[in-house]
């Protein structure tokens, strides 16, 4: 059973615009929320957080929004640029549960077009 | 620091083979992770080490065996591999206890390739 979800495999967006990146989870229990940005042959690295407290969280071109009552968040980048383009991860964890792991989406491949 | 090293970047070897892979992390972070990345997936968490001892192995096969000698190193031995353990693997760490910033730091990972 999923308990992270990225339903949309692939987004393409014209550089300049809005992307949006949208993730669902099922697990009540996460209380903290990671996007991981990957691009091939590398590591993923990291790019925001939020914590179950907050609804948004913002870091120059990136915000991410929480919607804890419909188990959902999202990533946008603004204004997008070729070099966002990348496979974004969200990812989630019950913090406050102890050591857990984190918890993975299958990830969106975002393209950039100039 | 805030890197996350691994070596080596990519490793052929045979089934009969071992060989090991390593990682090394110098941010004080007590919590280690090794994660396999299939092509197209998301990572897998295969093992963490919190304080150096092993809290968590995701019903990883024998013929993979971590070891933590001390905070900053983290080593995967490798043994007798099947052509499907063909993967990336990612070392991971992060800060441990109470630490409310919790998010994990990747390595860029070692291509293993099992002929």
């Amino acid at each position: 059973d999923q308990q992270v979800k990225q339903n949309s495999p692939s987004l393409s967006v014209q550089e300049g615009r809005i992307s949006i990146l949208n993730c669902d989870y099922t697990n009540s229990m996460f209380d903290y929320f990671l996007w991981y940005k990957k691009y091939p042959a590398e590591g993923p690295t990291f790019l925001i957080s939020i914590s179950s407290i907050k609804d948004k969280n913002e870091d120059g071109r990136f915000t991410v929004f929480l919607n804890k009552s419909a188990k959902h968040l999202s990533l946008h980048i603004v204004p997008s640029q070729p070099g966002d383009s990348a496979v974004y991860f969200c990812a989630a964890r019950d913090f406050y549960s102890g050591n857990t792991p984190l918890v993975f989406g299958k990830g969106t491949r975002l393209s950039v077009i100039a | 620091d805030t890197e996350v090293t691994q070596t080596p970047k990519h490793l052929v070897m045979g089934m009969t083979n071992k060989k090991s892979l390593k990682c090394e992390q110098h941010m004080g972070h007590r919590a280690m992770y090794w994660y396999k990345q299939k092509a197209k997936k998301p990572p897998e968490l295969m093992f963490v080490y919190s304080y150096e001892k092993l809290s968590i192995n995701e019903s990883v096969p024998s013929r993979f065996s971590p070891e933590c000698p001390n905070s900053s190193l983290l080593n995967l031995h490798l043994h007798a591999l099947q052509p499907e353990d063909s993967a990336l693997y990612l070392c991971a760490s992060s800060q441990e206890g109470d630490s409310v910033n919790n998010e994990q730091f990747f390595g860029p990972g070692t291509r293993l390739t099992v002929l």
